[in-house]
Formats: C-alpha cells, sequence, structure tokens
C-alpha cells in the first residue's frame, strides 16, 4: 500500500464543472503539498498545508490531519487546468516528500 | 521564492553513455533533491544533495550509477551513468526554502535508445 494515495487516477470533466481531487496517507505529516505537472514536465506547487484550508484563484485544497485526508478542488474548470495533479506528504522530520502516483485531469470544451 | 532552471531540458543518448544534468537555483539554498519520475510513473527520490558532504541515496539508488555533485549553494549536477532504456524518465531537481516550501525545476526528460 503506497503511503500517499490518490483518487481519481483518471478524471474527465466538461468546462466549468467542480473538479475534486482526493488525496489519503498513511503515517503523519508535518505538511501535505498539492502539485500540477503540465504535459512538459514541469511541475508547480500549487500549496502546502498543515492544517484548514487554502484558496488560491480557482482552485482550493483543504486537509483533515485527523483523517489522514486532503482534497483539491477547482471551481469553474477550463481547458487550461488539464494537467496531473499531484499530493505529497512531508515528513514530520526534514524536507523528503513522498508522492501520490496523481491523477490526469482532463477538463474538455 | 526560488526560480530554478535545468539543462538540458531534454536529450537522447544512446545505451552505455552517460548525461549529466545540471540545476541551477537563483538563490542560496542549504538542500537540494534529485527525483525521478519513470513515464506513468509518480515521483521517486534518488538522492539528497548537501553543500559540502556527500549525498545521501534513497534505497534502491547508488552513487556509481547516479553521481551528484553539489559545489556550492546554488548548483549541483546528476550524472546518469552507463544508461540503459530503463533510465528514461524525467529528472527533476528540487529545493526546499523553510519547512513550508519546496520549489521544482523544469525537469529534464532523457530517452535512452
Amino acid at each position: 500500500k503506497n503511503e500517499v494515495e490518490q483518487s481519481p487516477q483518471n478524471l474527465t470533466a466538461q468546462e466549468g464543472e467542480f473538479i475534486t481531487i482526493n488525496c489519503s496517507y498513511s503515517v503523519g505529516i508535518s505538511a501535505l503539498h498539492w502539485l500540477q505537472q503540465h504535459p512538459g514536465g514541469g511541475i508547480v506547487s500549487l500549496f502546502m498545508l498543515s492544517s484548514g484550508k487554502k484558496k488560491h484563484g480557482r482552485l482550493i485544497a483543504t486537509i483533515n490531519i485527523q483523517e489522514k485526508h486532503s482534497s483539491l478542488h477547482i471551481t469553474a474548470s477550463h481547458p487550461r487546468d488539464s494537467a496531473v495533479y499531484i499530493c505529497a506528504r512531508r515528513e514530520t522530520s526534514g524536507s523528503r516528500l513522498t508522492f501520490g502516483e496523481g491523477t490526469q485531469l482532463t477538463v474538455n470544451p | 521564492s526560488a526560480v530554478i532552471s535545468q539543462k538540458p531540458s531534454r536529450d537522447i543518448c544512446q545505451r552505455g553513455t552517460s548525461l549529466t544534468i545540471q540545476c541551477q537555483v537563483d538563490s542560496q539554498v542549504t538542500m537540494m533533491f534529485w527525483y525521478r519520475q519513470q513515464p506513468g510513473q509518480s515521483l521517486t527520490l534518488i538522492a539528497t544533495a548537501n553543500q559540502g558532504s556527500e549525498a545521501t541515496y534513497e534505497s534502491g539508488f547508488v552513487i556509481d550509477k547516479f553521481p551528484i555533485s553539489r559545489p556550492n549553494l546554488t548548483f549541483s549536477t546528476l550524472t546518469v551513468s552507463n544508461m540503459s532504456p530503463e533510465d528514461s524518465s524525467i529528472y527533476l531537481c528540487s529545493v526546499g526554502q523553510g519547512p513550508d516550501t519546496q520549489y521544482f525545476g523544469p525537469g529534464t526528460r532523457l530517452t535512452v535508445l
């Protein structure tokens, strides 16, 4: 069992839909990251969460430490949101990240 | 924030050769990380490179195959040695600035024929 599990693995949506990607982890964390990877391979860090909720534009990330679960929401999705979304847990000590397998999101116009 | 550049952005190499990937950061950072992402897989940490000390390799990765240099606080190289097609991956460097922030380079897409 992966230390970090994401669902769904693949998600196809129509433009304008509300999207949720889930991430569960099995061991304690100091923080959880949500990353976006575009087809060229480059990775952009979207959020770092240790508690509660963060919002940036149309993106919202939440985390429930007790349940070891985080969600990434995209409101009013757009084709340019098409990418792989990866969650990663940061160990309780140090800067090492353990990654989920990613969710491939495709938003159709 | 930290801006990270990598060279080359992509390369196609022959089996048995070696490729050195460079990672340049626009600010001084203590810890740099090298990751590999094989096709269809998530990222796997290869090693942690701290300036002034030997790199720390993760299980399954060895220095002879992936030698790393860290000559100063803004630069690191990863060499993929004696390449085989199984080494075809995206290689990414990453830096941590404080406990809450992680930045990633654009990646180097390597194809080994």
